[in-house]
């Protein structure tokens, strides 16, 4: 079954501090990884995706990502958080060709100045 | 500006009244999502559509029903029977290509008293 894991419920860095949040998933086949972020009472928009080719990829807001199929991970991370960062991030996994998507129970950042 | 619009942003009923939460889209998107958000659980599927007059139950579809009479609107109905309504209600969309990221609404919370 497809499922994702988000170790970490929170997480609290300074600002200007690297950040590294951690995400693994289970499923069969190649999967359509993705990153969302979450202010508080918002939609979801997302950060970056991973289909296939380079393992690292890089999204909006100064994010990037690495697929690591032996790990069955996809680590979101920023070399310097911003203030302005805090808030929800979710993992999600799409299954091909269906249409379904499978989200972790998020990792919610706090930044402290 | 293409989006996805929920509305209305609060909603508040008594217990035993139906209440039905819209979504439109005007992205062209022929695949539609409601998703349930309560802290901690990160995104439920409660029930998604491929096109129009076609719709599945996802993993939580009890005392929810939908409908999908035109591409652009998804409308949620949560009866009397859902048990817990009290939540936050995410609306999504995803379009075709590769890789098929879903683009989310900003949201209706529900609070049922």
């Amino acid at each position: 079954a497809q499922s994702v894991t988000q170790p970490d419920i929170h997480i609290t860095v300074s600002e200007g501090a690297s950040l590294e949040l951690r995400c693994n998933y289970s499923y069969g086949a190649t999967p359509y990884l993705f990153w969302y972020v979450q202010s508080p009472g918002q939609g979801l928009q997302l950060l970056l995706k991973y289909f296939s080719g380079d393992t690292l990829v890089q999204g909006i807001k100064g994010f990037e990502a690495e697929f690591k199929r032996s790990q069955s991970s996809f680590n979101l991370r920023k070399p310097s958080v911003h203030w302005s960062d805090a808030a929800e991030y979710f993992c999600a996994v799409g299954t091909f060709p269906g249409l379904r998507f499978y989200f972790g129970t998020g990792t919610s950042l706090t930044v402290i100045p | 500006d293409g989006g996805i619009t929920q509305s209305p942003k609060y909603l508040f009923r008594k217990e035993g009244q139906n209440v039905t939460l819209s979504c439109e889209q005007n992205l062209n998107h022929d695949a539609m999502y409601w998703y349930r958000q309560d802290p901690g659980q990160g995104l439920r599927l409660i029930y998604y559509s491929q096109i129009v007059n076609d719709f599945q139950k996802g993993d939580i579809a009890e005392g929810y029903s939908v409908s999908r009479e035109k591409k652009e609107s998804f409308p949620l109905t949560v009866t009397s029977a859902q048990k817990n309504p009290t939540a936050f209600y995410l609306c999504a969309s995803r379009g075709g290509g590769m890789p098929h990221e879903q683009y989310f609404g900003p949201g209706t919370r529900l609070t049922v008293t």
